[in-house]
């Protein structure tokens, strides 16, 4: 166990529809990150909070959207979804703001079925 | 798109016997990381590299940072059946975007 929690773990809907996924990063944690895995893509960086300010961005759609919160807990929007957004959207949380030199901690992911 | 290039994409093993793989990028990376995924589960943190030339041991892993900073191997020794999974490279590609390889599937035979 990381100690990083994301809900739900399952998630399916429809197209157009707009979900929220939601992380809480290890206790003591300030930095979270957002990682979206499907089978053709591999695991892509999506955007990083560190301590309520966006710190950085990867290959976010404009669709998606991302906050942290004054407790931490980070949610991930995802906004009119296509079939090609169905995936595993995975959180990770680290102590400091930067990936280098820098371990972070996965949670066990939220698997979105987009029907 | 992904720049780290992880091989072989799978592999198929007896127990007991050692794995070797590879990541290999055509940049230069200053931190070299190697992660292992369950199913159904987040990616978890074997070893990390921090410096050329750095090898690095965890247990039966072995890791090391390649000289010309762009390669990275893992070894594990003397494989058991709980060494199933996906083992993915990352590597920072700058200070906030990490990028990792697209993985080796590990499947070892009791």
């Amino acid at each position: 166990d990381s100690g990083v929690t994301q809900t739900p773990k399952h998630l399916i809907t429809a197209t157009g529809q707009r979900v929220t996924l939601r992380c809480s990063p290890r206790s003591g944690d300030l930095s979270v990150y957002w990682y979206q895995q499907s089978l053709d893509q591999g695991l892509q960086f999506l955007i990083q909070y560190y301590n309520g300010e966006e710190r950085a961005k990867g290959n976010i759609l404009e669709r998606f959207s991302a906050q942290q919160f004054p407790d931490l807990h980070s949610e991930l929007n995802l906004s009119s979804l296509e079939l090609g957004d169905s995936a595993l959207y995975f959180c990770a949380s680290s102590v400091e703001a930067g990936v280098l030199s820098n371990e972070q901690f996965f949670g066990p992911g939220t698997r979105l079925t987009v029907l | 798109g992904q720049q780290l290039n992880q091989s072989p994409q799978s592999m198929f093993i007896q127990e007991g016997e050692d794995v070797s793989m590879n990541c290999t990028s055509s940049s230069i990376f200053n931190t070299w990381l190697w992660y292992k995924q369950d199913p159904g589960e987040g990616p978890v943190l074997l070893i990390a590299l921090y410096k050329a030339g750095e090898l690095t041991s965890n247990g039966r892993l072995t890791a090391q940072f390649g000289i010309t900073r762009k390669d990275s191997f893992l070894n594990i020794s003397a494989s058991i059946p709980s060494d199933v999974g996906i083992y993915f490279c990352a590597g920072p590609k700058n200070n906030n975007d990490m990028r990792f390889g697209a993985g080796t599937r590990l499947t070892v035979k009791p």
